[in-house]
């Protein structure tokens, strides 16, 4: 299966500034990546579809100011979360398919965001 | 959109006995169900998976049964073991990419 790689693995920043989260297709070129957020004990929600070379497709409710998604390349997608407040302290994760009509969901190792 | 619901949210059962964990899902055109674990502080990972073509699927300890009828599918664990204990999550992919999940169920296997 592919190989994900996300980084950093845990970030704490202060309140108004803005954090990058890196994901990376190790093994292969991914023309699609996902990005989900879960806060403790929940549900993994999928906050939006980064598409290489175009914009991101955002799911509803979730702001596409607030979360800015690249996806530059075929193996990098950031995910930047800007102004940073407590209540956006979660757990990001991204995620790869492979290729089109492909099956599996393979997830990053994650990112903990902490907001004071 | 599809809307997956998932049972019980958690789960604790003695070292060796079965547990079932049950999912619904609302779109008839889902053609595809994983399940995830999840350990504390870790990324899901893929335990097993089912196709709607499909009624049941085994992997050692683990199965998964799928009533594309009544919408819900089931995942099974056979001879659990402490190691078993995680979040479980089962999701219902809807179009090509987009994927919904469930709650999850927190299971917790007892020595």
């Amino acid at each position: 299966g592919a190989v994900v790689s996300q980084h950093p693995s845990w970030v704490i920043c202060k309140s108004g500034t803005s954090v990058k989260i890196e994901c990376r297709s190790l093994d292969f070129q991914a023309t699609t990546m996902f990005w989900y957020r879960q806060f403790p004990k929940q549900s993994l929600m999928l906050m939006a579809t980064s598409n290489e070379g175009s914009k991101a497709t955002y799911e509803q409710g979730v702001e596409k100011d607030k979360f800015l998604i690249n996806h530059a390349s075929l193996t990098l997608s950031t995910l930047t979360v800007t102004s940073a407040h407590p209540e956006d302290s979660s757990f990001y994760i991204c995620s790869v398919t492979q290729g089109a009509g492909a099956n599996v969901l393979t997830f990053g190792a994650g990112s903990r965001l902490t907001v004071l | 959109g599809e809307n997956v619901e998932q049972h019980p949210s958690t789960l604790s059962v003695q070292e060796g006995d079965s547990a079932v964990i049950k999912c619904t899902y609302s779109d008839s055109a889902s053609n595809y169900f994983p399940w995830y674990k999840q350990e504390l502080g870790k990324r899901p990972q893929l335990i097993i998976d089912i196709r709607s073509n499909v009624g049941e699927k085994k992997d050692q300890r683990i199965a998964v049964t799928l009533n594309k009828t009544a919408k819900h599918f089931s995942l099974h664990i056979t001879e659990t073991q402490p190691e078993d204990s995680a979040v479980y999550f089962c999701a219902a992919r809807e179009g090509t990419y987009k994927y919904i999940f469930g709650t999850g169920t927190r299971l917790k296997v007892l020595a």
